[in-house]
């Protein structure tokens, strides 16, 4: 069965400082891998996909995620933290070969201070 | 576009209420989500359809609740009875093609059952 993990709850980091969210998967299927991010009161919106080809991602917002299969991560980074960065982060991962179907890690909420 | 509409935003009912939840999603979408958010359980997949066709129900969580699509436009959540362990942020989302393009969520609906 599929599952996501999401390492840490809640990061707290310094504005400038680098942004590192980490995230495992397991997939019986080969992954469609995702990050979307929530600003309070609102849903989801994507920040970056993996679907095959190039294993670094580059998302929106300066975000960027890489694809390892072999330790079945795809870790979100930014390399200088914005206080507008400050929301919860979601890891998903598709549960079927098609892509179609997103299994949501927990969330990990990042804060940015100044 | 004006993007995936849910309402209403919140909904406050009583124990034993029906409720009903509607979503329409983004013009020619083809794929439709529903998606609850709790802080125990995090975001679970409902059911989904593709064309106005439900495809997969399986995490529906008891006969109390139901989905429909009646047409492209438009879909229905529907709590009958309605519990006090029904309440969370409902999503719905629509997509082109899921690994491709991801999700689109919207604003969601936050239901409170007392």
């Amino acid at each position: 069965a599929q599952s996501v993990t999401q390492l840490g709850s809640h990061v707290s980091v310094s504005e400038g400082a680098l942004v590192l969210l980490r995230c495992n998967y397991s997939s019986s299927v080969p992954p469609y891998l995702f990050w979307y991010v929530q600003y309070p009161n609102q849903g989801l919106q994507l920040l970056l996909k993996y679907t095959t080809g190039a294993t670094l991602v580059k998302g929106i917002n300066g975000f960027e995620a890489e694809f390892k299969k072999s330790e079945t991560s795809f870790h979100l980074t930014k390399p200088s933290a914005h206080m507008s960065d400050a929301a919860e982060y979601f890891c998903a991962v598709s549960v079927d070969q098609a892509g179609t179907a997103l299994i949501f890690g927990k969330g990990t909420t990042l804060s940015v201070s100044s | 576009d004006a993007g995936v509409i849910q309402s209403p935003r919140h909904e406050v009912t009583e124990m034993g209420q029906e409720v009903t939840l509607r979503c329409k999603p983004i013009s020619g979408h083809d794929y439709l989500f529903w998606y609850r958010q709790t802080m125990m359980r995090g975001l679970e997949l409902l059911i989904y359809f593709n064309n106005n066709v439900p495809i997969d129900d399986s995490g529906m969580p008891e006969d109390r609740f139901s989905a429909k699509m009646p047409n492209a436009s438009f879909s229905t959540l529907k709590i009958q009875p309605s519990e006090p362990r029904d309440s969370a942020v409902y999503f719905c989302a629509s997509s082109l093609t899921p690994k491709n393009y991801g999700y689109t969520f919207g604003s969601g609906t936050r239901l409170t059952v007392v």
